[in-house]
């Protein structure tokens, strides 16, 4: 079965650090998004990308990039890692036309903490 | 900008009872609304969705929704809630700008 698979489940590293978290899809879909869940905050967009080569800002990115360099994977690098960034990461994807996004498929969540 | 709001955080329910989570949004234009819900340790899965057409809504699980335009809500509901119920759910809106935003979420928890 098509599925959305994100890498690793839980990360520790330290302040200053760079990280990066994989995200994998096999539906072949064109949209892809990476959301933060923070409490009390629900889910915050970070990045999103609407096909290889492109991708956009979100509403918190700074501190975060993207990369697209072919369909199945959106990667979300932090450059220099910093502890307000201590979250729970979603990726999703769908491959609904950009007008409506109606149905998102999200990944299991990656637990990352700065320390 | 659009945004969403859930203005409870938890949603507390006997099982058998009737349970709404409420949600209310705020959009220019014609609003496309969404629920998801999200198990412990899970990704967030989608409920149902209102675009257009009828105003009440049918989902998974025996969710449905209720669209009310002059209200600017978009309130969960199931007749009877069941145990397994209980989890975070999400309302989400997009106004046609490819991006959905999500509301804070709220904790629905149904007692036996």
């Amino acid at each position: 079965d098509a599925e959305i698979t994100q890498s690793p489940r839980h990360k520790i590293t330290e302040t200053g650090r760079q990280v990066t978290l994989a995200c994998h899809q096999t539906w072949n879909h064109n949209n892809m998004f990476w959301y933060r869940q923070d409490l009390g905050h629900g889910l915050r967009l970070i990045h999103y990308s609407y096909g290889v080569h492109d991708t956009n800002k979100g509403e918190v990115s700074d501190g975060y990039s993207v990369s697209r360099s072919n369909t199945e994977d959106l990667p979300l690098t932090l450059e220099s890692a910093a502890s307000s960034q201590t979250s729970v990461y979603f990726c999703a994807s769908s491959d609904d036309p950009i007008s409506t996004n109606e149905k998102l498929f999200f990944g299991s969540g990656t637990q990352l903490s700065v320390l | 900008a659009q945004s969403v709001a859930q203005p409870e955080d938890q949603v507390n329910v006997a099982e058998g009872n009737p349970l709404t989570v409420k949600c209310t949004y705020s959009v220019s234009g014609n609003p496309y609304l969404f629920w998801y819900v999200q198990y412990p340790n899970r990704g967030l899965q989608f409920l149902l969705k209102y675009i257009t057409g009828d105003n009440l809504v049918k989902g998974s699980y025996g969710f449905e929704a209720e669209f009310n335009k002059s209200q600017t809500s978009f309130h969960l509901k199931k007749p009877s809630a069941l145990v397994s119920d209980s989890a975070l759910y999400f309302c989400a809106v997009n106004n046609q700008g490819g991006k959905l935003i999500f509301g804070q979420g709220t904790e629905l928890s149904v007692k036996p």
